[in-house]
């Protein structure tokens, strides 16, 4: 199957620094999306973002399916932003019948320091 | 987010019992998940449903079992639990833009 391999496995940060999450995917891909696990554990949708560019606040990110890799950008991060950051792909074509099946990297655990 | 609850939300459990885990939605999506979290593997599909009564396999199947009987509905069964399925258990959902997924709380469960 497809594998999925995100860097940097760790990131620490200062309150107001920027940063660069990167995931890279062996296989092209119809579907892929960015989540963010907070420290209590919930699982929240950044993007979906299978190719292009995106921006939600201080948030973006950008997807060259053609070089299979996506980057996740934080600008001026806050503590708020502390937590792991998943990349999910999915490589097949999904259809509107079955759903889409996602498999997910091992994810960056960032920590932002006040 | 879509509301979307687990229960329990923890559960802890002997080697070789039933363990049964809800996800309720009040979204009336479609599609739903069911994934589980362990360190070094980021989260992996068990199972997932298309719609009520249709189900089908993950990555991560053996040892579960799905069900859909109404939309708001997905039943994850470990028919005999075993020490390798102490977890954490997401689910998650997909609406109308079926590609995009929202997830519950979680579940962690301990077999001992």
């Amino acid at each position: 199957g497809i594998q999925v391999e995100q860097s940097p496995p760790d990131l620490i940060l200062q309150e107001g620094a920027n940063s660069t999450l990167r995931c890279n995917f062996s296989d092209s891909v119809n579907n892929l999306q960015w989540f963010h696990q907070n420290p209590w554990g919930q699982l929240i949708n950044l993007f979906y973002i299978p190719s292009g560019t995106k921006q939600n606040g201080r948030l973006s990110a950008t997807t060259v399916a053609t070089e299979r890799y996506s980057l996740l950008y934080i600008s001026s991060s806050q503590t708020t932003d502390s937590g792991v950051y998943f990349c999910a792909v999915e490589s097949r074509r999904g259809q509107e019948t079955s759903g889409s099946r996602l498999t997910f990297g091992e994810g960056t655990q960032l920590t932002v320091n006040p | 987010d879509a509301g979307i609850t687990q229960s329990p939300r923890h559960k802890v459990t002997e080697t070789g019992t039933p363990v049964t885990l809800r996800c309720h939605q009040t979204e009336n999506h479609r599609y739903m998940y069911w994934y589980r979290q362990d360190p070094g593997h980021g989260l992996r599909l068990i199972h997932y449903s298309y719609g009520v009564k249709d189900t089908d396999k993950g990555e991560v199947s053996d040892g579960y079992s799905v069900s859909r009987s109404k939309t708001e509905d997905f039943l994850l069964t470990l028919e005999s639990a075993t020490s390798s399925q102490t977890s954490v258990y997401f689910c998650a959902t997909g609406g109308l833009l079926w590609v995009e997924q929202f997830f519950g709380p979680g579940t962690r469960l301990t077999v001992l």
